[in-house]
């Protein structure tokens, strides 16, 4: 089947400090992958993806490169700050399943100062 | 501004009272969604909608309907609310075909307590 497999939390960081969340997948076909981020209290927000192997996605700092050899998509960046305390979603979406997305179960980041 | 938008953003019931929150985009989009979103268990689809009259059942329907009479309206109904039914709510969109190169658009979120 599908799946999406990432690390459990919560993770706590000091401010600057780098960050790697794992993120794995199950496929029955070619995906493509997303991270989206949820902040206290709002909706999830796609930080950002990639459609085909070895595409590297990124935004605001963040990065993550569509590994199909080792059917992974990391999540890093190297800095982080307080700002970037929020709930992390690894997601696929498959075409041959009428789109539909498949979520991990959230990676929680807290910085501190 | 493209956006999907949830009402209500906090909803406290009794078990038993019927309920209905509201999903509405204004991006012409085919397929939308519900979610709910539990402490350990992440995001489970509840239903989902490629078209208008079109709906289908995702991962955890039961205790919920949906209906889908415009594209732009997706509306959860919860008809005899239950405790297990306490959780957060999402709504999602995004254009057929088009999902896998651009992800869904989600609304804010409806916290739904039931006592």
């Amino acid at each position: 089947g599908n799946s999406v497999t990432q690390m459990e939390g919560p993770v706590t960081l000091s401010e600057e400090a780098f960050l790697t969340i794992n993120c794995t997948y199950t496929a029955t076909g070619y995906p493509s992958l997303f991270w989206y981020v949820q902040y206290p209290g709002e909706g999830l927000q796609l930080l950002l993806k990639a459609t085909k192997a070895d595409d590297k996605g990124s935004n605001k700092g963040f990065e993550a490169t569509y590994r199909k050899e080792t059917t992974s998509f990391h999540l890093e960046k190297g800095s982080v700050q307080v700002s970037d305390s929020a709930v992390y979603f690894c997601a696929l979406s498959l075409k041959n399943t009428g789109n539909q997305f498949y979520f991990g179960t959230g990676t929680s980041l807290t910085v501190i100062p | 501004e493209a956006q999907v938008t949830q009402n209500p953003r906090y909803l406290i019931t009794v078990t038993g009272k019927k309920l209905t929150v509201t999903c509405s985009q204004n991006m012409n989009h085919e397929y939308m969604s519900w979610y709910r979103q539990d402490p350990g268990l992440g995001l489970r689809q509840i239903y989902y909608s490629m078209n208008v009259e079109v709906t289908d059942k995702g991962d955890v329907p039961e205790g919920y309907k949906v209906s889908r009479k415009e594209k732009r309206n997706f509306p959860l109904i919860l008809e005899s609310p239950s405790p297990n039914q306490t959780s957060l709510y999402f709504c999602a969109s995004h254009e057929l075909g088009r999902g896998t190169v651009y992800g869904y658009t989600f609304g804010s979120g409806t916290r739904l307590t039931v006592v």
